[in-house]
């Protein structure tokens, strides 16, 4: 039972650049939630996909976007790269609707670096 | 604005003590509660959980306790070992839908000493 994977795991760009994130959910999920965690800070959401649609965003600018594809995965692309977008990008999926345990399973993230 | 707290960066154990772990909120729409643990190069993982009709859920060596009235909740490990070593995480959520958006505490390093 594949659990959520992300590609790449490391990435270098440079200010100005634009990156693009994948994510794969857990077999039989089908929403994708996307996180930034800075260093030493816990994660902050970005935005949740759900029927190939953006269904709740959080306190990211419009260089943040997504996509969702039929088979649940997700892309997650950042325009116009900050120093500060550095950070570690975790993509976590969930069965929508679904109450209580088991929550939103993580992926291991992809680590983004801004020189 | 953060939502969400822990104040402690990091905490040393002796093994085979008790290891507690304090997480504050502020929001009161925050209705359910889950606390995550993350080992170096890994991603977080869910390790128990508790809605705001409880305070108290157990599993295994794992206790969590909330004090809705006090907006505090906290992690009992009884008893630590070298192996529970990590960053924890107190999350929060409106309700218990496995879907919504997660807001996280800073996190708390746990170090738990042979």
């Amino acid at each position: 039972d594949a659990g959520v994977t992300q590609s790449p795991t490391h990435l270098i760009k440079t200010r100005g650049q634009q990156v693009t994130l994948r994510c794969s959910p857990k077999s039989g999920h089908d929403t994708v939630s996307w996180y930034q965690q800075a260093l030493g800070q816990g994660p902050q959401f970005i935005f949740q996909y759900y029927e190939e649609e953006e269904r709740q965003r959080g306190n990211f600018p419009d260089r943040f976007s997504g996509h969702q594809f039929p088979n649940y995965s997700s892309e997650l692309n950042v325009n116009a790269l900050l120093l500060g977008d550095s950070a570690l990008y975790l993509c976590a999926s969930s069965l929508f609707g679904t109450g209580g345990a088991p929550p939103q399973h993580f992926g291991d993230g992809t680590r983004l670096s801004i020189l | 604005d953060q939502q969400v707290k822990q104040n402690s960066p990091s905490l040393s154990v002796q093994e085979g003590r008790i290891s507690i772990l304090n997480c504050d909120y502020t929001n009161s729409m925050f209705d359910y509660f889950l606390w995550y643990k993350k080992y170096p190069a890994e991603g977080p993982t869910f390790l128990i959980s508790i809605s705001s009709i409880k305070d108290k859920n157990e599993d295994g060596r794992f206790t969590v306790f909330l004090n809705k009235s006090a907006k505090h909740l906290s992690l009992h490990i009884v008893p630590s070992q070298p192996g529970d070593s990590a960053v924890y995480f107190c999350a929060a959520s409106p309700n218990n839908n496995a879907g919504n958006m997660l807001t996280f505490g800073g996190g708390t390093r746990l170090m738990v000493k042979p």
